[in-house]
């Protein structure tokens, strides 16, 4: 049951590279989520795909792009990192859309990125 | 926009007594649906449970119960007889009636003492 699964763990980067976070899930949910989690906040939605081949902005979609690259796949990418984006990356998903039940979100362990 | 707020940033419980974490809550979506999750210290979030705007009773899993009050717009979170496994971050979340992500509060930390 391995649910989430996301890579890698840990990650660190100079400002500038370039990186690309990979999340899977087994569930066949339809819908998938990427979050940043900052000291002392709760986590922030950066972009999501309600189902496959459609994409869309979250709250902090800034300096990110993503790619559904199929139902099971759903990939975060930092073209240019900056310090700004050290955070904890979280991937989820849940089985929606189409009833409120259905947003139930389920994580990944989640990524720690350092950008120095 | 959907707003959550947690209001207690920390709490010290005893073991086996029971708590109540606060969440209010604003929306302006008819329909929505709120959420509970755990964070320990190892870092994943744990979905505990959900409550559905339109559900007549509050929502229960094991030890876990979901005070709803939908016209004060809260939806507390109880443990009852608590462990020192609850120790943890829990966070509420909202979201509206699309796919279109969760919105979290800022989280409560809770501590049970032995």
């Amino acid at each position: 049951n391995a649910g989430v699964t996301q890579t890698p763990k840990f990650q660190v980067l100079k400002t500038g590279q370039s990186m690309t976070l990979q999340c899977a899930q087994d569930m066949n949910h339809n819908s998938m989520y990427w979050y940043r989690q900052d000291p002392g906040m709760g986590l922030r939605l950066i972009y999501y795909s309600a189902s496959e081949g459609t994409t869309d902005k979250g709250e902090v979609p800034n300096g990110y792009n993503v790619s559904r690259l199929n139902k099971r796949e759903f990939s975060l990418r930092l073209e240019s990192a900056a310090p700004s984006q050290t955070s904890v990356y979280f991937c989820a998903s849940s089985e929606g859309p189409g009833g409120l039940a259905k947003n139930i979100q389920y994580f990944g362990a989640g990524t720690r990125l350092s950008v120095l | 926009a959907q707003k959550i707020t947690q209001t207690q940033p920390g709490m010290f419980v005893q073991e086996k007594e029971a708590v109540t974490l606060d969440c209010t809550y604003d929306t302006s979506d008819p329909s929505y649906g709120l959420f509970w999750y755990k964070q320990p210290s190892s870092g994943e979030m744990i979905f505990l449970i959900y409550q559905g705007s339109y559900d007549q009773q509050n929502a229960t899993e094991g030890r876990y119960s979901l005070n709803f009050q939908k016209a004060r717009k809260s939806a507390n979170l109880v443990i009852s007889a608590s462990q020192l496994g609850d120790s943890a971050m829990y966070f509420c979340a909202i979201s509206g009636g699309g796919a279109d992500g969760l919105t979290f509060g800022k989280g409560t930390h809770l501590i049970i003492q032995p």
